[in-house]
């Protein structure tokens, strides 16, 4: 069965500091990786996508970027960090073809 | 604009009653809709989808309608648990995204079940 892990689950960082969250599946190949992120009282926003190892889409200008060093792998990242960086970020996947999301458990970063 | 609006925003129930939360679109053309339960600091679990076509999914005691006319979709709890309590967020996945997802979020209904 397919599973998806994120880490770190909470993250306190100070403001100008660098970042990484990471997100992996396992149990499926080729699969669409996605990064939202979440501000209390909103709708998931849609931060970047990726259709395969290095295609990565962004969906809004920001201070974030993402990478796909592997078929699984995504990895959100930022140089600096600013104190709007701050909610919960979630990683998801779905199959090529398929509509179904599949989210990772969340990852609570909060920037001082 | 494609926008999903979800109402009530919030919503307070006794543990045994049933409740209905709303989702009205105006993604169009649509490939499904789903809604999604979130629990507090968690990821989005999928609790039904459903196609264009369809009118009503059932998973156990949550039932999704879709009125595709009126652009509006309901999830129905029956007989709430405290474990109920939660978010609930409705997804419309819109037609002709080249293969990649963009789908639409609804900004959710907080649920909470009271004993």
């Amino acid at each position: 069965s397919q599973t998806i892990h994120q880490w770190p689950a909470t993250l306190v960082q100070p403001v100008g500091s660098p970042l990484s969250l990471e997100c992996t599946v396992e149990g499926t190949s080729n699969p669409n990786l996605y990064w939202y992120r979440q501000a209390a009282g909103r709708g998931l926003q849609l931060l970047f996508y990726s259709i395969g190892i290095g295609q990565i889409s962004s969906e809004v200008p920001q201070n974030l970027s993402a990478s796909r060093p592997q078929d699984r792998q995504f990895i959100l990242s930022s140089k600096k960090l600013l104190l709007s960086d701050s909610g919960f970020y979630l990683c998801a996947w779905s199959a090529q073809g398929s509509g179904e999301l599949f989210f990772g458990e969340g990852s609570r970063l909060t920037v001082l | 604009k494609n926008q999903v609006e979800q109402s009530p925003q919030s919503l307070i129930i006794l543990e045994g009653k049933n409740c209905t939360l709303q989702c009205n679109y105006t993604v169009s053309p649509f490939s499904n809709l789903r809604w999604y339960k979130q629990d507090t600091g968690r990821g989005p679990v999928s609790l039904t989808i459903m196609t264009f076509s369809e009118n009503t999914k059932s998973n156990g005691r949550y039932t999704a309608t879709l009125d595709a006319d009126t652009k509006q979709s309901s999830l129905h709890i029956t007989a709430s648990q405290l474990s109920d309590s939660a978010s609930y967020i409705c997804v419309v996945n819109p037609l002709g995204s080249s293969g990649t997802y963009k789908y639409i979020f609804g900004t959710g209904t907080r649920l909470k079940v009271l004993a």
